[in-house]
């Protein structure tokens, strides 16, 4: 069973704080990813990665930044909290093409409140 | 850029009965996936079916079957025989087939209401 694990449900920060979610999965998956998830408008990408050391922007990277030092997990870092970043985070992660047919598997999600 | 519409933020269906979710989207590539993810409220986004933009024949997976209409850009989505365990938010995706990492678009939900 794929298992995509966060660290955390729930947070609660200040403004101004930095802040790490970190994201686990344990099926060697090469692709990794960040969504924030906001009533209406969906998951949006903020950041993915498709190897170690490497990152690549989303739709929505302001104020965020990443780190895949391992394979297994992919870090990704508020450097200065603010309130418009409070939100749902959901970290997913995903096979390389090997086959056509893959699909994402997705973390419970933390929910982060900026206060 | 791809983009994926979800035009309907709430639809509410009788137990039992079918109901039917649309998506849009917009691409200009011809290799691609389509996916409807389901997220109850335990917030865990379960794949509920996908589609290969080059296999013409739609989707089923048991109660869950899709009406893909590659020229229209439509993916719609059909539950029959709705279950109270179906009550849940529903996500349209893309995902180019050739992009590096393979990243999913998301539309914007659809919220399912089931009542007994």
């Amino acid at each position: 069973d794929v298992k995509v694990t966060q660290s955390s449900r729930y947070l609660v920060k200040r403004t101004g704080e930095k802040v790490f979610l970190e994201c686990v999965q344990d099926m060697d998956h090469e692709n990794m990813f960040w969504y924030r998830q906001d009533p209406g408008l969906g998951l949006r990408l903020i950041y993915f990665s498709y190897d170690v050391k490497m990152k690549e922007k989303g739709d929505i990277p302001e104020g965020y930044s990443v780190s895949r030092e391992k394979k297994e997990r992919f870090s990704l870092i508020l450097e200065s909290a603010s309130t418009n970043q409070t939100s749902m985070y959901l970290c997913a992660s995903k096979p390389r093409d090997r086959a056509r047919e893959t699909e994402a598997f997705f973390g419970q999600g933390t929910r982060l409140t900026v206060v | 850029a791809q983009t994926v519409t979800q035009s309907q933020p709430e639809m509410s269906v009788q137990e039992a009965e079918t109901v039917t979710l649309s998506c849009t989207y917009d691409t200009s590539e011809s290799d691609y996936y389509l996916f409807w993810y389901k997220q109850p409220p335990s917030r865990q986004m379960i794949l509920v079916i996908r589609q290969e933009a080059y296999k013409q024949q739609n989707a089923t997976e048991n109660r869950f079957s899709v009406n893909f209409q590659k020229a229209a850009k439509s993916f719609s989505l059909k539950i029959s025989d709705s279950q109270l365990g179906d009550a849940a938010m529903y996500f349209c995706a893309y995902r180019s087939a050739l992009a590096a990492g393979n990243k999913l678009t998301f539309g914007g939900g659809t919220r399912v209401l089931v009542k007994p």
